[in-house]
């Protein structure tokens, strides 16, 4: 079984639509989690942090569901910006496990 | 903002020669980190390290591979007798702290003839 599994999409969204991914992780005793973004042939760069009592940054909000493990990130009026691939990261006792992404494509 | 710098942005090598990627980590930070990313797959961990030894490594890190922090400032990656399979984006990071957000390199794209 991986260690993180995330649907690859492509999710096609309009401008302004709101838009939902989900992650799920194997190891019930991964310590911390993230979202990264990662555009074509760049580095991953952290979108953020995700906790259990949930997190929000401005149209970003994350939420961790411990018991039956899986994040989501939710973004709200989305921009063409947006456009890039997300990633759902798990730390294990200091490895960092990445899902394969999720592809979103915001239309104007 | 400080970053994470890498060098060279891109490599290319003969099959068999040994390659030395080159990382300059943000100041202060401890945790030091090696990823991979072959075209069109995920981002697999490769190693982590810490006062200057490895704390983790995963099972791509073989043999073939090193890691040296030589001075203060920078945290290399060694690659032995590379192989065609060793083509790919290598992203270095850093982080504050263990289980802390880590912060990314641009990558250096190795490709191997």
């Amino acid at each position: 079984r991986k260690e993180v599994e995330q649907d690859p999409g492509p999710f096609n969204v309009p401008e302004g639509a709101t838009v939902a991914f989900n992650c799920t992780y194997s190891n019930s005793a991964s310590q911390s989690f993230f979202w990264y973004r990662q555009d074509c042939r760049k580095e991953p760069k952290l979108l953020m942090s995700v906790y259990s009592s949930g997190n929000e940054d401005g149209r970003f909000t994350a939420q961790l569901n411990r018991a039956s493990q899986y994040i989501s990130l939710l973004i709200r009026d989305s921009k063409l910006s947006d456009s890039a691939t997300y990633l759902c990261v798990v730390n294990n006792f200091n490895k960092f496990y990445f899902g394969s992404g999720t592809k979103l494509n915001v239309k104007p | 903002e400080p970053e994470v710098t890498q060098t060279p942005s891109h490599q290319v090598t003969q099959m068999g020669q040994e390659v030395i990627l080159r990382c300059v980590p943000i100041s202060n930070h401890l945790y030091f980190y090696w990823y991979r990313q072959i075209l069109g797959q995920k981002v697999e961990f490769l190693v982590s390290f810490y006062n200057n030894e490895i704390s983790e490594k995963s099972e791509i890190f073989d043999d073939q591979f090193s890691v040296e922090r030589p001075d203060g400032s920078n945290f290399t990656l060694k690659i032995r007798s590379t192989k065609l399979e060793d083509s790919a984006m290598y992203f270095c990071a850093s982080s504050e702290a263990q289980s802390d957000e880590q912060f990314f390199g641009p990558g250096t794209r190795l490709t191997v003839l």
